[in-house]
């Protein structure tokens, strides 16, 4: 099966500093990853999908420059939630498909528990 | 905007019952719709992929249909077990590599 590695799976930083969370797929290549945040008993919300070696592409209400994405190789995107406020205080899980299948299938990390003091 | 609607939310079942989840989504532009099982602390595990309006799939105790053309899709769970317990989340897209649009999930709880 196809890996996802997410991590940190729990991170806990004050306020104004910046948190940086990477997704690796393990055993296959992608070149389009999704990140997703979910508020409390709501959906898996897609913040932004991530595409390798050109920019990220931003939902609607998402600000680019406070969750700066990138996506620097087949394997790897990165979220970084900058000058981080107790509001962002979340879960984020990433996504990633098999580059080149046209599956539909999504293979998820194991999502990161955003805190903010 | 694509909504996807999943219910109920939660349901506590006794171990040995059946039970039974809906999945509504936009009928019109469908590509595939999924469904995921969400235990705490693990990532989401892929339980179906289903594309056509018809499809019926099956993985021991657990098994999902799909009507594309009036939007929704059961998840059947026969004989609960306590490992039964989990999110099942149901999602859809309209077209191949891009995002899923998720439902909020159906927390299953099965006691013995």
């Amino acid at each position: 099966g196809a890996v996802v590695s997410q991590h940190p799976s729990r991170v806990i930083c004050k306020s104004g500093t910046s948190v940086k969370i990477e997704c690796r797929s393990l055993d296959f290549q992608a070149t389009t990853m999704f990140w997703y945040r979910q508020f409390p008993k709501k959906s898996l919300m897609l913040m932004a999908t991530s595409n390798e070696g050109s920019k990220a592409t931003y939902e609607q209400g998402v600000e680019k420059d406070k969750f700066l994405i990138n996506h620097a190789s087949l394997t790897l995107s990165t979220l970084t939630v900058t000058s981080a406020h107790p509001e962002d205080s979340s879960f984020y899980i990433c996504s990633a498909n098999r580059a080149g299948t046209g599956e539909t299938e999504a293979f998820f990390g194991q999502g990161t528990r955003l805190t903010v003091v | 905007i694509l909504n996807v609607e999943q219910s109920p939310q939660s349901l506590h079942v006794q171990e040995g019952d059946s039970t039974n989840f809906t999945c509504s989504f936009p009928s019109s532009n469908f590509y595939a719709l999924h469904w995921y099982r969400w235990e705490t602390a693990k990532s989401p595990e892929a339980l179906f992929v289903m594309t056509l309006n018809g499809d019926e799939k099956k993985k021991g105790r657990i098994s999902a249909t799909l009507n594309t053309k009036e939007g929704y899709s059961y998840l059947y769970i026969k004989g609960s077990q306590p490992e039964d317990s989990a999110t099942y989340l149901c999602a859809f897209t309209n077209q191949a590599g891009t995002a899923l649009i998720f439902g909020k999930g159906t927390t299953l709880s099965v006691s013995s």
